[in-house]
């Protein structure tokens, strides 16, 4: 069955790089993603990546693939305080419903 | 305007109301859900829906029920609220594009049942 687990809280400071971590267990084919939870908000994407790839960049994202260890990392360069927010790592797999299964989210706080 | 509306935003009902959070999308998109979201749990999927006569169970479907009253309308009721059923519910759709299934949410309906 699908798991994605990452770790709850992370906490940096303004201007360092933050690094917020994501497991998952299927083993086909997949969709990883990464979406943004601001305060009061609903979730928008940040990025995703298929599991064929093992890098992707965006500005100050960079998205990093491990398939042997199942383990996908989102970077963010240059933390800053409109960074804050809860990071939720999603996984769908490439065919049938393709529903994807969330994380529990990350919160991230960038303090000064 | 938004791509995916919730009415109402926040709602504070007592045990045993019906309660109705209604959803509806610009995007035209085929497929709708509900998710439900809870501290420290994450997004569980409550139904979805990949057409109008397309109706689907989620991992945790007991004590709600969903109607889908057209493309850009579904709306998830609660029949008998209690108060475990406190949380926030997001609404979103999708449409899959070569395989990748990225969801469009809306920004949430609050709901404290007392």
């Amino acid at each position: 069955g699908e798991d994605v687990e990452q770790s709850l809280f992370l906490s940096v400071r303004e201007g360092d790089s933050s690094v917020i971590n994501c497991t998952y267990t299927d083993s086909s084919s997949t969709y990883l993603y990464w979406y943004k939870q601001e305060p009061g908000a609903g979730l928008q994407l940040l990025t995703y990546i298929f599991s064929n790839m093992d890098m992707k960049q965006d500005q100050r994202l960079t998205v990093l693939l491990n398939k042997k260890d199942k383990h996908l990392s989102l970077r963010i360069a240059d933390t800053q305080t409109g960074d804050s927010a809860i990071y939720f790592c999603a996984e769908s797999p490439r065919g049938g419903s393709y529903i994807p299964t969330f994380g529990r989210g990350t919160s991230l706080i960038v303090h000064p | 305007d938004a791509d995916v509306t919730q009415t109402p935003r926040n709602r504070i009902t007592k045990t045993g109301k019906r309660i109705m959070l209604e959803c509806s999308q610009t995007k035209g998109h085929d497929r709708m859900y509900w998710y439900r979201q809870d501290p420290g749990l994450g997004l569980r999927l409550i139904y979805y829906s990949f057409d109008v006569k397309d109706i689907n169970k989620g991992e945790i479907s007991d004590g709600y029920s969903v109607s889908r009253q057209a493309q850009a309308k579904f709306s998830l009721s609660l029949e008998s609220a209690i108060p475990n059923q406190t949380a926030l519910y997001f609404c979103a759709t999708s449409e899959p594009n070569s395989g990748a299934n990225v969801l469009t949410f809306g920004a949430g309906s609050r709901l404290t049942v007392l």
